[in-house]
């Protein structure tokens, strides 16, 4: 069966240090990945997708990037953090098909804040 | 731009009664999905509904999709503590991508 990792699970850093958070994906091959962030009561931003390795799409204009190194693995970056930075970070894949079926699967975020 | 919009934001109801959302969206859609967060955690896939449908059913869950008025709705049925999380609907975006654009969500307080 298919898991996703997230981890951390939290994580308090001060303005202006980086940031690398890390989705790992186990039991499927070629996955679609996805970098959210949820604000507080809010509901998901899309920031980043990947389709395949070394191929990232960035859907907001922001203080972040992604990498996908490896299959299976993606990952959350910054050089510089800011305040605005803080939220829920939510990983998710899907199954890389064409077709109308497109389910998205969550690993468990990671919750960033920032001082 | 913002695809879904539901409602209420919030719902407080009595532990076996009926809680119904709703989902307003702008676009051509292929499928709408809708999900569940219990919070502090991630989101978990619930149900999806193709344009040509008009009903679904999973269990306690069933979702109704209107592509005329661009509009979905998620009933419980006879709902229980455990359901109080937050639901979202999702709808794709163009292309093979498996985008998703995710609704505000409506949070749900079934009281015992």
């Amino acid at each position: 069966s298919q898991t996703i990792h997230q981890w951390p699970a939290t994580l308090v850093q001060p303005v202006g240090s980086p940031l690398s958070l890390e989705c790992t994906v186990e039991g499927t091959s070629n996955p679609n990945l996805y970098w959210y962030r949820q604000a507080a009561g809010r509901g998901l931003q899309l920031l980043f997708y990947s389709i395949g390795i070394g191929q990232i799409s960035s859907e907001v204009p922001q203080n972040l990037s992604a990498s996908r190194p490896q299959d299976r693995q993606f990952i959350l970056s910054s050089k510089k953090l800011l305040l605005s930075d803080s939220g829920f970070y939510l990983c998710a894949w899907s199954v890389r098909r064409r077709g109308k079926r497109n389910e998205q699967f969550f690993g468990p975020g990671t919750r960033l804040t920032v001082l | 731009s913002q695809q879904g919009e539901e409602d209420p934001q919030a719902l407080s109801i009595q532990e076996g009664e009926n809680a119904t959302m709703n989902c307003s969206y702008k676009t051509s859609i292929n499928n709408l999905q809708w999900y569940r967060q219990n919070s502090g955690r991630g989101l978990v896939h619930l149900i999806l509904i193709r344009s040509n449908e008009r009903e679904k059913h999973s269990g306690r869950l069933r979702v109704t999709l209107d592509t005329s008025k661009k509009s979905s709705s998620l009933l419980i049925t006879a709902s229980r503590a455990a359901d109080t999380a937050s639901y979202f609907c999702a709808t794709d975006a163009e292309g093979n991508t498996g985008k998703l654009i995710f609704g505000q969500g409506t949070t749900l307080q079934v009281k015992p």
